[in-house]
């Protein structure tokens, strides 16, 4: 059975330093992997997006995610944190090509101390 | 600009009774599909269709009903509501390049 693992509920860190936010998947199939990140009342945004080709994948705000086969893994990075940053970040797999039909994790939720 | 539009955005329910959730994207988006969010869960899809007059189940359909009467709207129905339906419900819309979410239904059965 597919699944998506955050193990973090929850991240604290300080304004300026890096990030990481762990996933890991399990599916049978080549995946169609993404993160998303929500903030407070709002709907889900689509930070970044790996089908294929080179496993780091840039996203927007200056994130970045990586890709392994061989872990099963989609972390998400980022160099510099600010406290806009602050949300709870989702990363799902998508069941083939329909974008929409995705299996989520539980989240994690980032916290930057300004 | 693409756009998701849910309504109502807050809702309060009696249990037993029926509550009709909706959702209208002007994306020309063939695809459209319901989700709910709940602590420790993340999103979990309820139902999704690929086009007006089709609705397919997703991983937690029971208890509810979907429908999707044209192109643009797609309603998800709770015939008797149960505490348990408590929870944030999103609405989203995509292709096989994008899918854009709503902002959020947030519902309370009591």
């Amino acid at each position: 059975a597919q699944s998506v693992t955050q193990p973090d509920a929850r991240v604290t860190v300080s304004e300026g330093a890096s990030l990481q936010l762990r996933c890991k998947y399990s599916y049978s199939a080549t995946p169609y992997l993404f993160w998303y990140v929500q903030y407070p009342r709002q709907g889900l945004q689509m930070l970044l997006k790996y089908y294929s080709g080179d496993p780091v994948v840039q996203g927007v705000n200056g994130f970045e995610a990586e890709f392994s086969k061989s872990d099963s893994s989609f972390h998400l990075r980022k160099a510099s944190v600010h406290w806009s940053d602050s949300a709870v970040y989702f990363c799902a797999v998508s069941r083939g090509s329909a974008l929409g039909r995705l299996h989520f994790g539980a989240g994690t939720q980032l916290i930057v101390i300004p | 600009e693409a756009a998701v539009t849910q309504s109502p955005r807050n809702k309060v329910a009696v249990t037993g009774g029926k509550v009709t959730l909706s959702c209208n994207q002007t994306n020309n988006h063939n695809n459209m599909y319901w989700y709910r969010q709940d602590t420790g869960h993340g999103l979990r899809l309820i139902h999704y269709s690929y086009g007006a007059g089709s609705t397919e189940k997703g991983d937690i359909p029971d208890g509810y009903k979907a429908s999707r009467p044209s192109q643009e709207n797609f309603s998800l129905i709770l015939e008797l509501a149960t505490p348990s339906q408590t929870s944030v419900y999103f609405c989203a819309s995509g292709d096989a390049k994008e899918v854009f979410f709503g902002k959020g239904t947030r519902l309370t059965v009591v």
